[in-house]
């Protein structure tokens, strides 16, 4: 079964400051995966997305996120924080096929001090 | 483009009442999602539908749980009764036919007193 691993539940950093978000996730087959953000009251927005090719995929709002196959980790980095990044972060893992399952992680919240 | 539309956005029942969730998703997305999402942690999924049948629904509570997508089109998520614990976020999302890209939907915020 796939599971995914948020080890961060809560992280704080100052605006403009770097940022990375760690993900682990355990799947026996090539993952597809991927990064959402949730805003307060909001859905979950998709940032990025990893099937194949280049190890480093760009997303929206200036994101990255790097597939490390030997650490089984796709952490998610940013260069320099805004403050309106501050949400929650989700990683997930989908199942291969059109009709592909998601499986989240718990999520790790990121406060931007100003 | 119109994104997955739910609603409705707020509820609060009291325990042992029935509640139901709406949410049409985005035209011609033939993929359609119900994930429950308990303050503090992850979305999980409850059942997921391909046109108007379902392909997976081991984690809906099927005694109190129940879903139907007719027409292969929008969707309804209905809990009866309502227990305290289900008191949580409960997000539509819709996927294309290449399954590469999920679509959320704002969710409807359940509270169960």
């Amino acid at each position: 079964a796939q599971s995914v691993t948020q080890p961060d539940i809560h992280i704080t950093v100052s605006e403009g400051a770097s940022l990375e978000l760690r993900c682990n996730y355990s799947y026996g087959a090539t993952p597809y995966l991927f990064w959402y953000v949730q805003s307060p009251g909001q859905g979950l927005q998709l940032l990025l997305k990893y099937f194949s090719g280049d190890t480093l995929v760009q997303g929206i709002k200036g994101f990255e996120a790097e597939f490390k196959r030997s650490q089984s980790s796709f952490n998610l980095r940013k260069p320099s924080v805004h403050w309106s990044d501050a949400a929650e972060y989700f990683c997930a893992v989908g199942s291969p096929g059109s009709a592909r399952q998601l499986t989240f992680g718990s999520g790790t919240q990121l406060t931007v001090l100003p | 483009e119109a994104g997955v539309a739910q609603s409705p956005r707020y509820k609060i029942i009291e325990k042992r009442q029935s509640v139901a969730f709406w949410c049409n998703p985005i035209s011609g997305h033939a993929t359609l999602y119900w994930y429950q999402q308990i303050l503090g942690q992850g979305p999980k999924l409850l059942i997921q539908f391909q046109n108007n049948g379902v392909v997976d629904d081991s984690q809906l509570p099927k005694d109190r749980f129940s879903a139907e997508r007719l027409k292969g089109v929008d969707s309804t998520l209905k809990i009866q009764p309502a227990k305290l614990e289900d008191s949580a976020v409960y997000l539509c999302a819709s996927g294309d036919s290449s399954g590469n890209t999920i679509y959320f939907g704002e969710g409807s915020w359940l509270t169960v007193v």
